[in-house]
């Protein structure tokens, strides 16, 4: 099993809809998860930080964690095609040295017109 | 409030030589992780370095090293360049590493010829 996995997709939605992106995890010890958005060609940027089991939103943004079921999604509402990129989850994984910021491979969307 | 900076941008180097990377992070932040980001292979660990030592390291061959100085600044050097090594090179920053908050730099492009 990977330690944080995500569909890699392309995930196609128009404009204006719910972009659902889903992500699970392997280390039940794991405390804090990210969301990263990566266009082409450029780093990732941190867009959502969630610690608590439930929901989190941030303007168009909402993430949701379920530590029981190890899972953490994001949800994009009124999808724009400037959301249409790369996005990566993540989440420390413990090792012997302590927490590793683990990520997914990322799940592409693409908004479509 | 300066971001992380990591220089050069861009590389191109030929099979069998060295390369050093180097990373700043932003201020106050005493934990730098290094990843290698290839199309195939999506995001993998490198090391991460807090307070000048090596916390944790990823599943790389020897031929990858980092070190961190005092100021927090870390560098990154590929010995004996292979074809394979070519790949976005990125560093992130953070507080303290482990759960909390990681912020990129805009990458190395390393070019193996």
């Amino acid at each position: 099993q990977k330690e944080v996995e995500q569909n890699s997709g392309p995930l196609s939605v128009p404009e204006g809809a719910i972009a659902s992106l889903n992500c699970t995890y392997s280390d039940r010890g794991s405390q804090s998860f990210f969301w990263y958005r990566q266009y082409s060609g450029k780093s990732p940027e941190l867009i959502m930080s969630i610690y608590s089991n439930g929901d989190k939103e941030d303007g168009r943004f909402t993430a949701q964690l379920n530590k029981a079921s190890q899972y953490v999604s994001l949800l994009i509402r009124d999808s724009q095609p400037s959301d249409s990129a790369t996005y990566l989850c993540a989440a420390p994984i413990l090792t012997g040295g302590g927490n590793k910021l683990t990520f997914g491979t990322g799940t592409q969307l693409k908004v479509e017109l | 409030k300066a971001g992380v900076t990591q220089t050069p941008r861009y590389l191109i180097k030929t099979r069998g030589q060295q390369v050093t990377l180097s990373c700043s992070p932003i201020s106050g932040h005493r934990s730098v992780s290094w990843y290698q980001q290839t199309p195939g292979q999506g995001l993998q660990f490198l090391f991460e370095y807090f307070s000048e030592t090596q916390r944790n390291k990823g599943n790389f061959p020897g031929r990858f090293s980092g070190r961190q100085f005092s100021n927090s600044r870390s560098e990154m050097n590929v010995s004996t360049l292979e074809l394979g090594d070519s790949a976005l090179y990125l560093c992130a920053s953070s507080i303290s590493g482990g759960n909390t908050e990681a912020f990129f730099g805009q990458g190395t492009r390393l070019t193996v010829v």
